[in-house]
C-alpha cells in the first residue's frame, strides 16, 4: 500500500509568514499533485509534477517534487488569509488511482 | 463549462439503512472515480469507473458499490450503513486517459451522517 505522510499535520501562522509543508513516501510515484481545500467543497488541482528535481511556481507557491519522486514540498512566501485551507499531495501511479496524503490544515490570521 | 455536480448535497439515514450518491462530470468527461473523506481517514480513494466499467477499485467491503451510465453520469451505493460510514463522499471526474497525471476535476461532495 502507498503511504503519503503530510507534515505537519496543522499550521496557524500570522499573515506575511512563510511556511513550507512536506509530503513524504516511501515510494515511488509517476506524478505528485498538490491540491486546496476549502470547507464544504472539494479539492482543487493547484499544480502537478512529474520530474524529479523538478521546481514550479505559482505565483507565492513554490512546488518541488523529490529527485527520487517519492518526496515533494510546497512553500508559501508571504502567506495570506486567502490561502487558509487543507492543502493534500496525491500520488499517481496510473489509471487514476491516485493515493492523498493525510493533509495539512493551514491557518493564515489576519 | 458546468463543473461536477453531486447530489444530494447533505444526506442523513439510519443504521442499516442503503443510500445513493449521485454524480454528473464534466461534460467529456468519460472518468468518474469516488473518494470518501473522513477526518480520522483523510481522503480514500473508493473506485473508478470508466466507459461504464469499474477500472479500479480501492480496499473497501462489497457494501460499497457504484455504476457508471452511457451518459457517464455514475452512482455509488452503500448498504447496510454502519455508524463509520459517515463522510464527505466526494466525485472526481476527468478525461479518461490512462495518464498518471491525468488532472482531477472534484464535485463539492455529499456529507452523508449515520445515526
Amino acid at each position: 500500500t502507498q503511504l503519503l505522510e503530510q507534515s505537519p499535520q496543522f499550521l496557524s501562522i500570522q499573515e506575511g509568514e512563510n511556511l513550507t509543508v512536506y509530503c513524504n513516501s516511501s515510494s515511488v510515484f509517476s506524478s505528485l499533485q498538490w491540491y486546496r481545500q476549502e470547507p464544504g467543497e472539494g479539492p482543487v488541482l493547484l499544480v502537478t509534477v512529474v520530474t524529479g528535481g523538478e521546481v514550479k511556481k505559482l505565483k507565492r507557491l513554490t512546488f518541488q517534487f523529490g529527485d527520487a519522486r517519492k518526496d515533494s514540498s510546497l512553500h508559501i512566501t508571504a502567506a495570506q488569509p486567502g490561502d487558509t485551507g487543507l492543502y493534500l499531495c496525491a500520488g499517481s501511479g496510473g489509471y487514476q488511482k491516485v493515493t492523498f496524503g493525510t493533509g495539512t490544515k493551514l491557518q493564515v490570521i489576519p | 463549462k458546468a463543473g461536477v455536480t453531486q447530489t444530494p448535497r447533505y444526506l442523513i439515514k439510519t443504521r442499516g439503512q442503503q443510500v445513493t450518491l449521485s454524480c454528473s462530470p464534466i461534460s467529456g468527461h468519460r472518468s468518474v472515480s469516488w473518494y470518501q473523506q473522513t477526518p480520522g481517514q483523510g481522503l480514500q480513494f473508493l473506485f473508478e469507473y470508466f466507459s461504464e466499467t469499474q477500472r479500479n477499485k480501492g480496499n473497501f467491503p462489497g457494501r460499497f458499490s457504484g455504476r457508471q451510465f452511457s451518459n457517464s453520469r455514475s452512482e455509488m451505493n452503500v448498504s447496510t450503513l454502519e455508524l463509520g460510514d459517515s463522510a464527505l463522499y466526494l466525485c472526481a471526474s476527468s478525461v479518461g486517459h490512462a495518464e498518471s497525471n491525468e488532472k482531477l476535476f472534484f464535485g463539492s461532495g455529499t456529507q452523508l451522517s449515520v445515526l
